[in-house]
C-alpha cells in the first residue's frame, strides 16, 4: 500500500535554530515529491518540488532532499523565524500517478 | 499570471441544503483537483478533472459531485448537506497530467453546515 508518513506531528523550537522535517514513503517507485506549507485556515503554498531523478532542491533558507532507496525526504529550514510557523505537508506522486499526502507537521517557532 | 481562484471564500448552509463551489485554474492549466480538509481527517482527495473528464475519484459518497467546463473552470456540488461536510474545500490546478509540475492551490472555500 502506498503511504506517506510525517513525523513528528508537531514541533516547537526557539527562533534561530536550524531544523529538519521528515517525510517517509513506502514505495520507491515515485515520480516526484512536493513540500507545501499551510497557514491556519489558508490554502497550501508550494515550497519545493523534487523530481525522482534529483537528490535535492533549494529555495532560500529551505533545502529539501530525496533518498528514494530509503524512502525518505527531509525539509531543512535554516535560521528559523517566527514567520516559518505553519503546518508543513509533503505529497508523493507515485509512478502510477496517484498523489499521496502526509498528515503534516505543525511547526511553531518561538520568538 | 493569476493564480487559482476559488469562490465563494466563505459560506454557511443548513443541513439538507446543497452547495456549489467554483474553481478557476491558472490560465492554460487543464487539470483541476478537489480536496476536503478537516481537522480530524486531514487533506482528503475528492476528484480530479482533465479536459472535462473525471480522471480520478476519491472515496466520498455520491452526494459529492463535480464537473469541468470547456474553459477548464470546475465546480463541485454537495447535495443534502450533513454537519460532517463542514470543511475547507481546496482546489488545485496543473497544466497537464504528466505529474512533473508544481501543484498550485487556491485559497479554499470554507463551508460551515449548521
Amino acid at each position: 500500500k502506498q503511504e506517506v508518513t510525517q513525523i513528528p506531528a508537531a514541533l516547537s523550537v526557539p527562533e534561530g535554530e536550524n531544523l529538519v522535517l521528515n517525510c517517509s514513503f513506502t514505495d520507491s517507485a515515485i515520480y516526484n515529491l512536493q513540500w507545501f506549507r499551510q497557514d491556519p485556515g489558508k490554502g497550501l503554498t508550494s515550497l519545493l518540488l523534487i523530481q525522482s531523478s534529483q537528490r535535492e532542491q533549494t529555495s532560500g533558507r529551505l533545502n529539501a532532499s530525496l533518498d528514494k532507496s530509503s524512502g525518505r525526504s527531509t525539509l531543512y529550514i535554516a535560521a528559523s523565524q517566527p514567520g516559518d510557523s505553519a503546518t508543513y505537508l509533503c505529497a508523493v506522486r507515485y509512478s502510477n500517478y496517484q498523489l499521496i499526502w502526509g498528515a503534516g507537521t505543525k511547526l511553531i517557532i518561538k520568538p | 499570471k493569476a493564480g487559482v481562484t476559488q469562490t465563494p471564500r466563505y459560506l454557511i448552509k443548513t443541513r439538507g441544503q446543497q452547495v456549489t463551489l467554483s474553481c478557476s485554474p491558472i490560465s492554460g492549466h487543464r487539470s483541476v483537483s478537489w480536496y476536503q480538509q478537516t481537522p480530524g481527517q486531514g487533506l482528503q482527495f475528492l476528484f480530479e478533472y482533465f479536459s472535462e473528464t473525471q480522471r480520478n475519484k476519491g472515496n466520498f459518497p455520491g452526494r459529492f459531485s463535480g464537473r469541468q467546463f470547456s474553459n477548464s473552470r470546475s465546480e463541485m456540488n454537495v447535495s443534502t448537506l450533513e454537519l460532517g461536510d463542514s470543511a475547507l474545500y481546496l482546489c488545485a490546478s496543473l497544466p497537464d497530467l504528466s505529474g512533473a509540475n508544481v501543484l498550485t492551490f487556491g485559497a479554499g472555500s470554507r463551508l460551515t453546515v449548521l
